[in-house]
């Protein structure tokens, strides 16, 4: 079975400008995480979309957006970019069950550098 | 505000020994902890889960100890190995829904042949 992908990898923007991240979940998986991982702060967790909803969201501000498809595949959106938000991007999928036994798989992450 | 504190440093160790990584909590008490393993340039993968009123979980060359006393869980890998290095990053789950968590910085683990 295929992992978590995301696309790009790595991606250079500037201040100001937006950028679009895109996740393919594990086939069969409805739900998808985003979460923000810097050196600093570590993990944090953006929002989650299950069955084309957002179903949680963590605490950023509104320039963070995100959809999921019919195909549970999901994008996230970061508009007028700062140079915080230099970091690696994850996303994770899951069944979508709220217990703990629905482990959550992590994508290789994407790399944004904003300069 | 939770907050969760692991070693920073990193820890080496000689091939064959046990590993123990620290993951301190402050506030609440979580329903439940998690560890995971991060490799460069890839995602976290789960390795184990324990729950508060568990003192101790094993897979195979892992151990986890939580102390809901002390708020503290420590994470062992016996008879370590190279392939073990990596950077170990604990979670905590405050509501049982395994969304949300609160994770630690990670600590970062060289083990030497």
């Amino acid at each position: 079975k295929a992992g978590v992908t995301q696309t790009p990898r790595y991606l250079i923007k500037t201040r100001g400008q937006q950028v679009t991240l895109s996740c393919s979940p594990i086939s069969g998986h409805r739900s998808v995480s985003w979460y923000q991982q810097t050196p600093g702060q570590g993990l944090q967790f953006l929002f989650e979309y299950f069955s084309e909803t957002q179903r949680n969201k963590g605490n950023f501000p509104g320039r963070f957006s995100g959809r999921q498809f019919s195909n549970s595949r999901s994008e996230m959106n970061v508009s007028t970019l700062e140079l915080g938000d230099s970091a690696l991007y994850l996303c994770a999928s899951s069944w979508g069950q709220y217990n703990t036994q629905d482990t959550q798989y992590f994508g290789p992450g994407t790399r944004l550098t904003v300069l | 505000s939770q907050k969760i504190e692991q070693n920073s440093e990193a820890l080496n160790i000689q091939e064959g020994k046990t590993a123990t990584l620290t993951c301190n909590y402050t506030n609440y008490s979580p329903a439940y902890l998690q560890w995971y393993r991060q490799d460069p340039g890839r995602g976290p993968v789960f390795l184990l889960l324990i729950r508060e009123n568990e003192k101790e979980k094993r897979k195979e060359r892992l151990k986890v100890t939580f102390d809901t006393t002390l708020k503290q869980s420590l994470f062992h890998i016996t008879a370590s190995q190279p392939a073990d290095s990596a950077t170990y990053l604990c979670a905590l789950d405050k509501d049982g829904n395994n969304r949300k968590l609160i994770w630690g910085l990670g600590t970062s683990l060289a083990v030497n042949p």
